[in-house]
């Protein structure tokens, strides 16, 4: 099975804080995504990366940054904390398109909540 | 990417079939049908996906109309692990695009 770990389940941060957020996957993954999912507004995408140090900005990538140094590895960076980021976040991955991968859409982690005060 | 309609929420008898609709009257040839699922305080799982053919895997069946403007998801034997929310999403297929989730549907589980 595909294994998608977020590094916490509940953070709490302060506002102004630099806010790092880590997803690790073990199947081989090309391509890695951010979200952050709000009531009432769904699943909102953050950032992508379809290779190691490539990068791809998603619908609202203000605040926000990435670093993808190995392939496994994925990490979200918030700059400066605010309040409005509070949220639940969300690591996927997937293989590339392929007909080989046909029946492997994206594997979600269990997603951080993090609370900043 | 189409637009889905589900019925935000449902209600099913513990050992009993749940049968999860979803309409998409505005899909194209090549987007597929994916369905995922969320329970609480977790991230969400993917349970099947298809574009014309009806779809069964250890999860779930997924059946698709002739003219694919609708799809059933099927839980054969619903248990109370089963109680999520579920989603119906339409696109074309590339592992690499984003997902976009609506509301879906709240399924409720009952002993």
């Amino acid at each position: 099975d595909v294994k998608v770990t977020q590094s916490s389940r509940y953070l709490v941060k302060r506002t102004g804080e630099k806010v790092f957020l880590e997803c690790v996957q073990d199947m081989d993954h090309e391509n890695m995504f951010w979200y952050r999912q709000d009531p009432g507004l769904g699943l909102r995408l953050i950032y992508f990366s379809y290779d190691v140090k490539m990068k791809e900005k998603g619908d609202i990538p203000e605040g926000y940054s990435v670093s993808r140094e190995k392939k496994e590895r994925f990490s979200l960076i918030l700059e400066s904390a605010s309040t409005n980021q509070t949220s639940m976040y969300l690591c996927a991955s997937s293989p590339p398109p392929n007909f080989r991968y046909s029946n492997q859409p994206q594997h979600f982690g269990d997603g951080t909540r993090l609370s900043i005060l | 990417d189409a637009k889905t309609t589900q019925p935000p929420s449902m209600d099913c008898a513990e050992g009993r079939a749940a049968n999860l609709p979803c309409n998409h009257s505005t899909i194209s040839g090549n987007e597929y049908v994916y369905w995922y699922r969320q329970i609480h305080s977790q991230g969400p799982q993917y349970i099947i996906h298809g574009l014309k053919n009806n779809e069964t895997n250890e999860m779930a069946s997924l059946i698709i109309t002739e003219d694919r403007k609708s799809s059933t998801l099927i839980l054969p034997h619903a248990t109370l692990r089963d109680t999520a929310v579920y989603y119906c999403i339409v696109r074309v297929y590339n592992a690499g695009n984003m997902l976009t989730f609506g509301g879906g549907t709240r399924l409720m589980v009952k002993p």
